[in-house]
């Protein structure tokens, strides 16, 4: 059971158009975090959303943690092909031990 | 932030030889450390996690004889993937917290390829 379910999967656009990436989920996390991974690489953290309907900014990225606190979203304003890489949310889940489990992850490609 | 390292960023091995993956926070003390495994273009899964001086909790589906986890000091865990096949050709990442989770961030390291031939 995959508990966080990202949308879309894939998506690829032209530079200068907005974006919005959902993160999904039946269970309510106390937070969750965005990460962006490029080829090779390991993610690097965006953001952290800890409280329900908490809106974060982080330039042209815009995160929002639903008022349930099951889901999130990630908006891009104006997508560079800078923004180009793996974009994963995950959230804190305890099944005896205290771990991060990852969403399925949406693989954004940004055309100049 | 803190940083993770991994060694080696990429190996490549014989089927049924071992590979030896070292991951290091170098600036902090890490009092957990997380084993990742991802498959190309997808997301991480986790494996296991690693307490200093304390045996590995691995996830279900994840053989502990054949991915050895060894925590041995507050800044190095190691995985070991014996008896390597080609199926175990993957991306390795760990990460690192200090402190106690949900609280404090996990930093993660740069990833090791393995590819067993």
């Amino acid at each position: 059971t995959q508990l966080l379910e990202q949308s879309p999967q894939f998506l690829s656009i032209q530079e200068g158009e907005n974006l919005t990436v959902y993160c999904n989920s039946s269970s309510v996390f106390s937070s969750l975090q965005w990460y962006r991974q490029e080829p090779g690489e390991g993610p690097v953290l965006l953001v952290t959303v800890v409280t329900g309907g908490e809106v974060k900014k982080l330039k042209r990225l815009t995160f929002q943690f639903g008022d349930a606190r099951k889901d999130s979203s990630l908006h891009i304003t104006a997508a560079q092909p800078g923004d180009t890489g793996l974009y994963l949310c995950a959230g804190p889940f305890t099944s005896g031990t205290y771990k991060y489990i990852f969403g399925t992850g949406t693989r954004l490609k940004v055309l100049a | 932030g803190a940083v993770v390292s991994q060694h080696p960023s990429r190996v490549i091995c014989k089927s049924g030889t071992s590979v030896k993956i070292e991951c290091r926070s170098l600036d902090f003390q890490a009092t957990t450390m997380f084993w990742y495994r991802q498959f190309p273009k997808q997301s991480l899964m986790l494996m296991a996690t690693s307490n200093e001086g304390s045996k590995a909790t691995y996830e279900q589906g994840v053989e502990k004889d054949k991915f050895l986890i060894n925590h041995a000091s507050l800044t190095l865990s190691t995985l070991t993937v014996t008896s390597a096949h080609p199926e175990d050709s993957s991306f390795y990442i760990c990460s690192a917290i200090a402190g106690v989770l949900p609280y404090n961030e996990q930093f993660f390291g740069p990833g090791t390829r393995l590819t067993v031939l």
